[in-house]
């Protein structure tokens, strides 16, 4: 079956600092993979996409990178971490149509 | 583009009791899917069911149907006989039916089951 791993699960960062999450899936081949952000008490924002190694959409101008080095490891960065960043990150892969996202755990990042 | 719409931020049912969840959605595509999200509040999104656009048939995934009408642009989630465990954030989200296409979610509802 297949699973995914995101880590970690909870993150206190100071204001300029870097960033650096990773999400991994198992059990399954090049799957499209996510990253999305939520903020207290809203919706999910989508970040970033991934359809294949190497190849990143962004959503969204921001403080914020993505990379995919590996076809079923996701990696989310950035140089220097902004209040704004502040958030619950959530990382998700799908096969494709008609497929739900399957979402991992989430990292709640603090940026202080 | 495509916007979701869940007009109820918040929402309460009593235990045993049917509950819907209103979702509506704006696109111009022909071809789309249609799903709902639970999030507990320990964050994880749990996927509850699907809704194809040319499906012509109701999804229905145990307690979970999906009461979708086309033409009114409505995708809206029955939960049957709730339970306390129901209390969470629900999420109904959309995609275009495409290859890499991702899922626009809405700003959720608070579902909260009284004993």
């Amino acid at each position: 079956s297949q699973t995914i791993h995101q880590w970690p699960a909870t993150l206190v960062q100071p204001v300029g600092s870097p960033l650096s999450l990773e999400c991994t899936v198992e059990g399954t081949s090049n799957p499209n993979l996510y990253w999305y952000r939520q903020a207290a008490g809203r919706g999910l924002q989508l970040l970033f996409y991934s359809v294949g190694i190497g190849q990143i959409s962004s959503e969204v101008p921001q403080n914020l990178s993505a990379s995919r080095p590996q076809d079923r490891q996701f990696i989310l960065s950035s140089k220097k971490l902004l209040l704004s960043d502040s958030g619950f990150y959530l990382c998700a892969w799908r096969l494709g149509q008609g497929s739900p996202l399957h979402f991992g755990n989430g990292t709640r990042l603090t940026v202080t | 583009a495509q916007k979701i719409t869940q007009t109820q931020p918040g929402m309460f049912v009593q235990e045993k009791e049917a509950v819907t969840l209103d979702c509506t959605y704006d696109t111009s595509d022909q071809s789309y899917g249609l799903f709902w999200y639970k999030q507990p509040s320990s964050g994880e999104m749990i996927f509850l069911i699907y809704q194809g656009s040319y499906d012509e048939q109701n999804a229905t995934e145990g307690r979970y149907s999906l009461n979708f009408q086309k033409a009114r642009k409505s995708a809206n989630l029955v939960i049957s006989a709730s339970q306390l465990g129901d209390s969470a954030m629900y999420f109904c989200a959309m995609n275009k039916e495409t290859s890499g296409s991702r899922l626009t979610f809405g700003e959720g509802t608070q579902l909260t089951v009284n004993p």
